[in-house]
């Protein structure tokens, strides 16, 4: 799987979008790009994924850059429960194949 | 919504016991796996299985670590003869449906051996 290099760390005030970025150069043409998050200690949580074109749903909006190197993770309103560690991840979507971690960005939203 | 459940939320051993974490995966998901993440490291991918057998492993996943799926529901990790090293959070997933590929995580069994 390609590598993915992301923040370590970034503050976000509450109510307003939190933009995460994600640089994926080496991303390959049938490797979509997953976001997890993972509060405290909990398992991580699945948030959004997409191949090229941007995708939303009700936790969040995925924009691809039209080369595919990069994306970048919307929080429209971050809430204080937003607080986790973002991982951005390419995979290619085949049957059991596996998320390869990073370190992910660390994400507090502030008061 | 489903979800993937995992038993026991933590469990204490000692030293060279074999421990056993259990796992319900999502109801028709066809893939299985096992992660790890030792306190402040990265969540680690340790096996993943299908069709009662293992697909893939990674170099974490020696000969003291096995896979089993019990019945129609389970999917259990064993860890034979347990180091200190072991004491991580251990996560089970499941993936794949006729409708998509995501993987989903449950919320862990952390394990402290001592």
């Amino acid at each position: 799987d390609a590598k993915t290099t992301q923040p370590p760390s970034m503050d976000c005030a509450e109510g307003r979008a939190a933009n995460l970025p994600c640089n994926h150069s080496t991303i390959s043409g049938n490797e979509y790009v997953y976001w997890y998050r993972q509060i405290h200690s909990q398992g991580p949580q699945y948030i959004i994924h997409g191949l090229k074109n941007n995708e939303t749903n009700e936790m969040a909006s995925l924009i691809i850059t039209e080369d595919r190197k990069s994306s970048t993770l919307i929080l429209p309103h971050a809430t204080l429960r937003d607080t986790a560690v973002y991982y951005c991840i390419v995979r290619v979507e085949a049957a059991g194949n596996k998320l390869t971690f990073g370190g992910g960005t660390r994400v507090l939203v502030k008061p | 919504e489903p979800e993937v459940t995992q038993t026991p939320s933590h469990q204490v051993t000692q030293m060279g016991q074999e421990v056993i974490l259990r796992c319900v995966p999502i109801s028709n998901h066809l893939y299985f796996y096992w992660y790890r993440q030792i306190l402040g490291q990265k969540v680690e991918f340790l096996v993943s299985f299908y069709n009662n057998e293992i697909s893939e492993k990674s170099e974490i996943f020696d000969d003291q670590f096995s896979v089993e799926r019990p019945d129609g529901s389970n999917f259990t990790l064993k860890i034979r003869s347990t180091k200190l090293e072991d004491s991580a959070m251990y996560f089970c997933a499941s993936s794949w449906t006729v409708s998509g590929n995501t993987i989903y995580f449950g919320e862990g069994s952390w394990l402290t051996v001592v």
